[in-house]
């Protein structure tokens, strides 16, 4: 079964300053990898995704992840946070299979917290 | 429809009592999922339909949860005997395939009083 720990449960940040969440996942097989955000009042968007290829993605709203296999993370950064980043963000795993198909479920970790003050 | 939408937004019901919270994907979804997130924790999987039929349901947490969706489309997540410990976030999300972008519902908030 798959599982995901993300390390920080509350981030605080001025504007300006540099962002990275991690997320760390357990599962022996292949993976997708997911971020997603939920702003206060809305429901959860998908921030960015990794399926196979270049383990640097990039996402909406100048957001990126890495996918380091052999840490099994996938850290989610932004060089330049702003105000309107304040937001509750979630990594997730789902079960990969062969040529880019996935199965079903995705596995959250329990979310991250980040509030940017102006 | 432009997304998925759940029904209803927020319900309050008394312990023992039956809920239903009522799931429409966005039109040609025929991947849907149901996840539940209590306050503080991520979603957690339910269960997932892939048309009519239910491909993982291992997600409910006991018999008194039970989930349908009898035409490929609407699904509707039924709970028996509700309990204090039910009370949570209900999400839903749809894909157009279970390899595509799951979107979510803004939720069902389940209070159990």
């Amino acid at each position: 079964a798959q599982s995901v720990s993300q390390h920080n449960h509350h981030v605080i940040l001025s504007e300006a300053a540099s962002l990275e969440l991690g997320c760390n996942y357990s599962y022996g097989g292949t993976v997708n990898l997911f971020w997603y955000v939920q702003y206060p009042g809305q429901h959860l968007q998908l921030l960015l995704k990794y399926f196979s290829g270049d383990p640097l993605v990039k996402g909406i709203k100048g957001f990126e992840a890495e996918f380091i296999k052999s840490k099994f993370s996938f850290n989610l950064r932004k060089p330049s946070v702003q105000w309107s980043d304040t937001a509750e963000y979630f990594c997730a795993v789902k079960a990969g299979g062969a040529g880019g198909t996935s199965y079903g479920k995705l596995t959250f970790g329990q979310g991250t917290i980040l509030t940017v003050h102006p | 429809g432009a997304g998925v939408s759940q029904t209803p937004s927020n319900k309050v019901t008394e312990k023992g009592k039956y809920v239903e919270l009522r799931c429409d994907p966005i039109s040609g979804h025929t991947a849907l999922y149901w996840y539940r997130q209590s306050l503080g924790q991520g979603p957690e999987f339910l269960i997932y339909f892939q048309g009519t039929g239910a491909a993982d349901d291992s997600g409910l947490p006991n018999d008194r949860f039970f989930a349908v969706r009898p035409e490929g489309s609407v699904s509707t997540l039924k709970i028996q005997r509700t309990e204090r410990g039910d009370s949570a976030v209900y999400l839903c999300a749809s894909s157009q395939s279970p390899s595509a972008e799951a979107f979510f519902g803004q939720g069902t908030r389940l209070t159990v009083v």
